[in-house]
């Protein structure tokens, strides 16, 4: 069984960056992509973006394209999502996600990353 | 990039209510169509992907249907443990596009 837990809530200045990661166990870390979805607050999902370990480039929502880096270290089964020049409409709660068998199908989700941006 | 429009927005409904819940793609999207169950403070949870396939696990009070544009997720006897927000995925192409989302809350 998969199991992705996410780095702990974050509190950060405008203009700032934050990193959070996603470490994954079960199953094979390279198999599917891991994703990045978020929710602000009253609003609904957004997928942000997702990379497959080991191949290739990572895809990104245009939305989120010039502030956002999505990696992932197979040695330690980590995906991470840094989103750069934060402003408070980045205020949500982030969770990776990762399909089991049909790509973009998320069978499994990370416990979710508060991101507050406040001066 | 496809546009998933959900409705309704936000519904009530009794136990043992059969609610609806319907998903209108802006192009032909096959069956590549999912649904979400999100609650407060959760993981949102996946109960059906390919329009109409049971993720493992999942209470068979839940079904889905659809091909093409337009996709339904239904409850057929509606649970306390099911008032939640419901959310359907587009899986056909980047970037992955979610409806806005549907509150079914306790009449």
């Amino acid at each position: 069984q998969v199991q992705l837990v996410q780095s702990g809530a974050e509190v950060k200045k405008p203009g700032s960056s934050v990193k959070v990661s996603c470490k994954a166990s079960g199953g094979t870390f390279s198999s599917h992509a891991i994703n990045w979805v978020r929710q602000a607050p009253g609003q609904g999902l957004e997928w942000m973006g997702g990379i497959i370990p080991g191949f290739g480039e990572p895809d990104y929502a245009q939305k989120f394209q010039d502030r956002v880096t999505i990696t992932a270290d197979e040695s330690t089964s980590t995906a991470s999502m840094e989103l750069s020049s934060l402003r408070s409409e980045d205020t949500a709660v982030y969770y990776c996600a990762r399909p089991d068998r049909e790509d973009y199908v998320f069978d499994y989700w990370g416990q979710g990353t508060l991101v507050t941006v406040s001066s | 990039d496809i546009q998933m429009t959900q409705s309704p927005s936000s519904l009530s409904a009794s136990v043992g209510d059969r609610v609806t819940i319907t998903c209108r793609a802006s192009q032909r999207i096959s069956r590549y169509v999912n649904w979400y169950q999100h609650k407060p403070g959760k993981a949102p949870k996946l109960l059906i992907y390919a329009a109409s396939s049971l993720q493992s696990g999942v209470p068979s009070r839940f079904s889905g249907s659809g091909s093409g544009t337009d996709f339904t997720l239904t409850i057929s006897s509606l649970q306390p443990e099911d008032f939640a927000t419901y959310y359907c995925q587009e899986s056909y192409s980047s970037p992955l596009t979610f409806g806005q989302g549907t509150k079914v809350e306790i009449k």
